[in-house]
C-alpha cells in the first residue's frame, strides 16, 4: 500500500541550512507536497512539486525529487527560528475526488542559536 | 478572514457521549474533507466530500459519520466516543480535486482536540 516515511526529528544551528528527507513507496504518485505545522495550527502548504519535475526552488526552500529512488527532501536555507516547526511530507495521485493525499508522521525541526 | 473554521476547539467526552464537531469554509470550495492526527502517525483521512451532497469514506471512516449540509459546511459526528478516538482532528478544503495541488492550497482549519475519558 502507500506509504510516507520521515525521520522523527532534526535539529540544526539557526543560519546553517536545513535538509528535510522523505520517501515514498507509489510510484503513481502525481504531486507531492511540502506542509508546515506550528505549534497549536492547521498544515499551511508550503510548497509542492510535479511528479515530472527534478527541482523546484521558491525563495529560501529548494524542493529535490528523486523518482527513481521515490526520494523527495526539502531544504531551508538560512533557517531562522520561525522555522522551528513540524514539516510533514505528502503524495497524492491524480486529479479525481477519489484521490487522497497521504502523510508522513512529521519530522520536528528544532533550531539551536 | 476568510479561511476554515472549527468549533469547539476543545472537547472532553466521557466514553459512550455523541458529539458534532462543525467545520465552515467561507471560499466557495468545492471539496471539504477531515482527518485525525495523533502522534507519530501524520494524519490520516477520515472522511470527504468532494462536492456538495456527495460524502465518501477516507483511510479510517469506522465510528465516524459526516454530512455536507451545504456548500460551505462539513460536520463530523461520533456517536458514541470511544478514548481510541482521542485525538485532534482538522478539517481541510480545496476549490475542487483538480485545482488541488496547481493553484490551490488545501487550506486547514486550526483544529479541534478531543478527549475521550
Amino acid at each position: 500500500g502507500e506509504d510516507v516515511e520521515q525521520s522523527l526529528f532534526l535539529s540544526v544551528r539557526e543560519g546553517d541550512s536545513s535538509v528535510i528527507n522523505c520517501t515514498y513507496t507509489d510510484s503513481s504518485s502525481t504531486y507531492l507536497y511540502w506542509y508546515k505545522q506550528e505549534p497549536g495550527a492547521g498544515l499551511q502548504l508550503l510548497t509542492y512539486i510535479f511528479s515530472n519535475m527534478d527541482m523546484k526552488q521558491d525563495q529560501r526552500l529548494t524542493v529535490l525529487l528523486n523518482k527513481k529512488d521515490k526520494h523527495l527532501s526539502l531544504r531551508i536555507a538560512d533557517t531562522q527560528t520561525g522555522d522551528s516547526a513540524i514539516y510533514f511530507c505528502a503524495e497524492s495521485q491524480g486529479y479525481s475526488s477519489a484521490s487522497k493525499i497521504i502523510f508522513g508522521s512529521g519530522t520536528r525541526l528544532s533550531i539551536r542559536p | 478572514n476568510a479561511g476554515v473554521t472549527q468549533t469547539p476547539k476543545f472537547q472532553v467526552l466521557k466514553t459512550g457521549q455523541s458529539m458534532t464537531l462543525q467545520c465552515a469554509q467561507d471560499m466557495n470550495h468545492n471539496s471539504m474533507y477531515w482527518y485525525r492526527q495523533d502522534p507519530g502517525m501524520g494524519l490520516r483521512l477520515i472522511y470527504y466530500s468532494a462536492s456538495e451532497g456527495t460524502t465518501d469514506k477516507g483511510e479510517v471512516p469506522n465510528g465516524y459519520n459526516v454530512s455536507r449540509l451545504n456548500k460551505r459546511e462539513f460536520s463530523l459526528r461520533l456517536e458514541s466516543a470511544a478514548p481510541s478516538q482521542t485525538s485532534v482532528y482538522f478539517c481541510a478544503s480545496v476549490a475542487n480535486a483538480r485545482d488541488r495541488a496547481v493553484s490551490q492550497p488545501q487550506h486547514f482549519g486550526d483544529g479541534t482536540r478531543l478527549s475521550i475519558l
